[in-house]
């Protein structure tokens, strides 16, 4: 099976511009989510998305948003972005409430 | 609340040493636990996890970890380090119980450098 892709795996953006992340997940995995982890804050979760609904929020700002499609890809978009949204954004996906989460490579942005 | 720490930021082992990552959990039911890796540059990869039964839990590359009920302990541990398991770790903890957050909470990480 395939692993968890994401794309683009670089990003270089200016603050103030917009960015949009996306994710596929393993082939049967209906669960994705989004986590941001930087050297100073470890890795810190942004939400949820099961069956193209958010189940789970963590707390960053409205800026940070998402939506899942039907066939369980997921896109990740930041508005308005500062210079502090720099980080490796990492994209699981998982089959179920109660199952492991496996790991797509993350998305490294880079704002200027 | 579930809470996850790693009490060390840097472990250092010689190649050929068994090696221990420590991590320990709060959690207000059963927890689920887990153990990935990273390395530079790259996503975390799950290497194990306890859900219920053996204490002793056998996952990828040589790993291996022990759930310890009473100290709320689950240490990663590896006979014998080898220099490519140099990496970044990662403990995570779930809690099993009624309400809990389907969500894991993931420790700060720590490094483990194996010097030849």
């Amino acid at each position: 099976k395939a692993g968890v892709t994401q794309t683009p795996r670089y990003l270089i953006k200016t603050r103030g511009q917009q960015v949009t992340l996306s994710c596929s997940p393993i082939s049967g995995h209906r669960s994705v989510s989004w986590y941001q982890q930087t050297p100073g804050q470890g890795l810190q979760f942004l939400f949820e998305y099961f069956s193209e609904t958010q189940r789970n929020k963590g707390n960053f700002p409205g800026r940070f948003s998402g939506r899942q499609f039907s066939n369980s890809r997921s896109e990740m978009n930041v508005s308005t972005l500062e210079l502090g949204d720099s980080a490796l954004y990492l994209c699981a996906s998982s089959s179920g409430q109660s199952d492991t989460q496996y790991f797509g490579p993350g998305t490294r942005l880079t704002v200027l | 609340a579930q809470s996850v720490a790693q009490p060390e930021d840097q472990v250092n082992v010689a190649e050929g040493n068994p090696l221990t990552v420590k991590c320990t959990y709060s959690v207000s039911g059963n927890p689920y636990l887990f153990w990935y890796v990273q390395y530079p540059n790259r996503g975390l990869q799950f290497l194990l996890k306890y859900i219920t039964g053996d204490n002793l839990v056998k996952g990828s590359y040589g790993f291996e970890a022990e759930f310890n009920k009473s100290q709320t302990s689950f240490h990663l541990k590896k006979p014998s380090a080898l220099v490519s398991d140099s990496a970044l770790y990662f403990c995570a903890v779930r809690d099993h119980a009624s309400g809990g957050s389907y969500i894991p909470t993931f420790g700060r990480g720590t490094s483990l450098i194996v010097h030849p």
